[in-house]
C-alpha cells in the first residue's frame, strides 16, 4: 500500500519568509500528486495537483511544488508567506488505478506578524 | 465556498441512536467519498462510490453503513456508534475519469458520540 510521509508536524515562521514543506511518498508507479490546505474551520480547498508534464507546477496563491521522481518527493513551496497563510497543508497522492487519496499526517503552519 | 453540501454541520448522538449524514453535489460528478477526520489527524478513507456503486470499503465496521440513492446524493448511516467514533467526517466528489480530478470536499459534519 502507498503512505505519504510529511515530516514537518509544525512550522513556525514569521511574515516575508521562505516556505518549503516536505512531502514523500512510496509508490512506485504512475501517481497524481496533490497538496490540499486547511484553513482554521475550513473545509479542505486545492492548493495545486500534478499529473503529468512539467514537474515545477504553480498552484494558487502563491504556491508551488516540485515533483522529483527519482526521490519521490513533491516538496510545495512559497517565496514569501503571509499571516493568512496560517492552515494545516496537506501532500496527498492518488495512485491511477484507485480513485482515492492517501494523505500524509499533515503540516501545521503557523505564520507571524 | 465549497460546492459540495454536508448536512448537518454538528451532531450529537447516544450510542442507541440511528442518525444519518448527508452529502449533496451538483457538478455531476459520478465518484463520491466519505473520509474520517479525527482531530490533527490526517482524513482517513472510508468508502468510495462510483456510478453510484460502492468500490471501495476501507474496512469500516457496520455500524456506518453507506448509501447512493442517485449520482447527486451520498448518505452515511450511522447506527450503535462508540465515542471513539466522534470525528469530523468529510464527504468529497470528483469526476469519473481516474488521474483527471482533484477531489472536492465539503466542510464536514462535526460527530460527537456520548
Amino acid at each position: 500500500a502507498q503512505s505519504v510521509s510529511q515530516h514537518n508536524h509544525h512550522v513556525i515562521l514569521s511574515e516575508a519568509a521562505s516556505l518549503e514543506l516536505g512531502c514523500n511518498y512510496s509508490y512506485g508507479g504512475t501517481v497524481n500528486l496533490f497538496w490540499y490546505v486547511q484553513y482554521p474551520g475550513q473545509h479542505l480547498q486545492l492548493l495545486l495537483k500534478y499529473f503529468s508534464g512539467d514537474p515545477l507546477v504553480k498552484g494558487i496563491k502563491g504556491f508551488e511544488a516540485e515533483f522529483i521522481k527519482s526521490k519521490f518527493s513533491f516538496n510545495l513551496r512559497k517565496p514569501s508567506v503571509q499571516w493568512s497563510d496560517t492552515a494545516e497543508y496537506f501532500c496527498a497522492v492518488r495512485d491511477t488505478g484507485r480513485r482515492a487519496l492517501t494523505f500524509g499526517s499533515g503540516t501545521r503552519l503557523q505564520v507571524q506578524p | 465556498d465549497t460546492e459540495v453540501t454536508q448536512t448537518p454541520k454538528h451532531l450529537v448522538m447516544g450510542m442507541t441512536n440511528k442518525k444519518s449524514l448527508k452529502c449533496e453535489q451538483h457538478m455531476g460528478h459520478r465518484a463520491m467519498y466519505w473520509y474520517k477526520q479525527k482531530a490533527k489527524k490526517p482524513p482517513e478513507l472510508m468508502f468510495v462510490y462510483s456510478y453510484e456503486k460502492l468500490s471501495i470499503n476501507e474496512s469500516v465496521p457496520s455500524r456506518f453503513s453507506p448509501e447512493c440513492p442517485n449520482s447527486s446524493l451520498l448518505n452515511l448511516h450511522l447506527h450503535a456508534l462508540q465515542p471513539e467514533d466522534s470525528a469530523l467526517y468529510l464527504c468529497a466528489s470528483s469526476q469519473e475519469a481516474p488521474g483527471l480530478s482533484p477531489l472536492h470536499f465539503g466542510n464536514g459534519t462535526r460527530l460527537t458520540v456520548t
